[in-house]
């Protein structure tokens, strides 16, 4: 199957700081990206979508001057947290998605741990 | 609109006995329906994925899901629990029209030796 990888798998930051997360397609290209948060014991929350070479869309209550996300290529998306603080850390998690159509599944990246001090 | 209930937060099961994961949807359209997995600290596993061809599903590792649309469900069932299944199973849909999916809050499965 279609692979997604993410970078880094676990990230440490002082607040104030900025991280950059990075989502890639593999072997295949995604003309849809999907960014997740996931608390811990609880379900995925979307945070965005985004698409190629457009800018992102975002879901209610998630702001975008904070979680900063851009999708320069087809098998690229990255999220950068800016000036982190201890509730940013969560579980990011991407997913990437090959078409538009209803019964294309996504394929999930492994995830991203970030824990903000 | 649509949405995912998912009837369970823990279930409970000893190994070697039946596992039932609960779900129910709804929604607008004609949806197309998901159970992924995640162990601990881990992403999501596709489980299997329903596209309107056969309303019994079968996964991997033993899994399968029955899409009834008279009571919106699309429940999980294995036949023989084993003890790497124990992680957190997410029910999602996704309907026709739109490629937006919801997930439900996700169920914990407990395997007992």
């Amino acid at each position: 199957g279609a692979v997604v990888s993410q970078h880094p798998s676990r990230v440490i930051c002082k607040s104030g700081t900025s991280v950059k997360i990075e989502c890639r397609s593999l072997d295949f290209q995604a003309t849809t990206m999907f960014w997740y948060r996931q608390f811990p014991k609880k379900s995925l929350m979307l945070m965005a979508t985004s698409n190629e070479g457009s800018k992102a869309t975002y879901e209610q209550g998630v702001e975008k001057d904070k979680f900063l996300i851009n999708h320069a290529s087809l098998t690229l998306s990255t999220l950068t947290v800016t000036s982190a603080h201890p509730e940013d850390s969560s579980f990011y998690i991407c997913s990437a998605g090959t078409g538009t159509g209803p019964y294309n599944e996504q394929f999930f990246g492994p995830g991203t741990r970030l824990t903000v001090l | 609109a649509q949405s995912v209930t998912q009837l369970d937060s823990h279930v409970s099961v000893s190994e070697g006995t039946p596992v039932l994961l609960r779900c129910n949807y709804s929604s607008s359209y004609s949806p197309s329906l998901f159970w992924y997995v995640q162990h601990p600290n881990k992403g999501l596993q596709l489980l299997l994925k329903y596209t309107s061809a056969a309303t019994l599903v079968k996964g991997i590792n033993g899994f399968e899901a029955e899409f009834k649309k008279s009571e919106t469900s699309f429940h999980l069932t294995k036949p023989s629990a084993h003890m790497s299944d124990a992680a957190e199973y997410f029910c999602v849909v996704s309907p026709g029209g739109s490629y937006i999916p919801t997930f439900g809050r996700g169920t914990s499965l407990i395997v007992h030796p």
